[in-house]
């Protein structure tokens, strides 16, 4: 298995721009998380999905973020209009039901940058 | 606050010497596991005890566990320059849901001097 994908790996915008990051986790892993690291917070969870449904979006800052997972295979999350305290590494980890012990698989992380 | 708290937050030690890291947490838990992170690069799984653990090995690593006093310990023994890295330590407690939640401490930054 390639692992959990994300794309991109580097992003650079500018205020105010929309901002997608992209996610694949590993085949057959039915939880997926969205989290942060900065060096200020450290490493936050933004938010989890359970066979493609949002369970916990309690980490979300506020509503210029938005995550979807439109199927067991692909999730987006979505920063609209993105603002430069938002420059962190984003990654992307999935794990799987029926192993209790709910190890995560990370992704590379999208390191993004917003000027 | 945070559920995993890693002490020290930095160690920077010679080739050959043994590494210890220590973390401490606030509620009960099922397991505590503990990641190495590359700098640039996501977590990486290392080990995991359950909770009616004391103590695992794997390799160069040994962990133990205190549930008593809410807290474990990473030793790296034989440290190398490749072991130089971030760990994390995290924690998977059942929520009031009946979910189960896995929260990461803040780290410690390794220096395995060459």
């Amino acid at each position: 298995d390639a692992g959990v994908i994300q794309s991109p790996r580097h992003e650079v915008t500018e205020m105010g721009q929309e901002v997608t990051l992209r996610c694949k986790p590993i085949s057959g892993h039915d939880y997926l998380f969205w989290y942060r690291q900065t060096m200020m917070r450290g490493l936050e969870l933004l938010i989890y999905f359970n066979n493609n449904v949002p369970i916990d979006d309690s980490g979300m800052p506020e509503d210029r973020f938005s995550a979807k997972m439109p199927n067991a295979s692909f999730s987006t999350l979505k920063i609209q209009p993105s603002e430069p305290r938002d420059s962190a590494v984003y990654f992307c980890a999935s794990s799987q039901t029926g192993t209790s012990s709910y190890e995560q698989y990370f992704g590379p992380g999208t390191r993004l940058t917003v000027t | 606050s945070q559920q995993g708290e890693e002490d020290p937050q930095a160690l920077s030690i010679q080739e050959g010497e043994n590494a210890t890291m220590n973390c401490s947490y606030k509620t009960s838990i099922n397991n505590l596991q503990w990641y190495r992170q590359n700098s640039g690069r996501g977590l990486v799984h290392l080990i995991l005890i359950r909770s009616n653990e004391r103590e695992k090995h794997s390799g160069r690593l040994r962990v133990t566990l205190d549930t008593s006093k809410k807290s474990s310990s990473l030793l790296i023994t034989a440290s190398r320059a490749a072991d130089t890295a971030s760990y994390f330590c995290a924690t998977v407690r059942r929520m009031d849901t009946g979910r189960r939640a896995l929260t990461f401490g803040s780290g410690t930054r390794l220096q395995v001097q060459p």
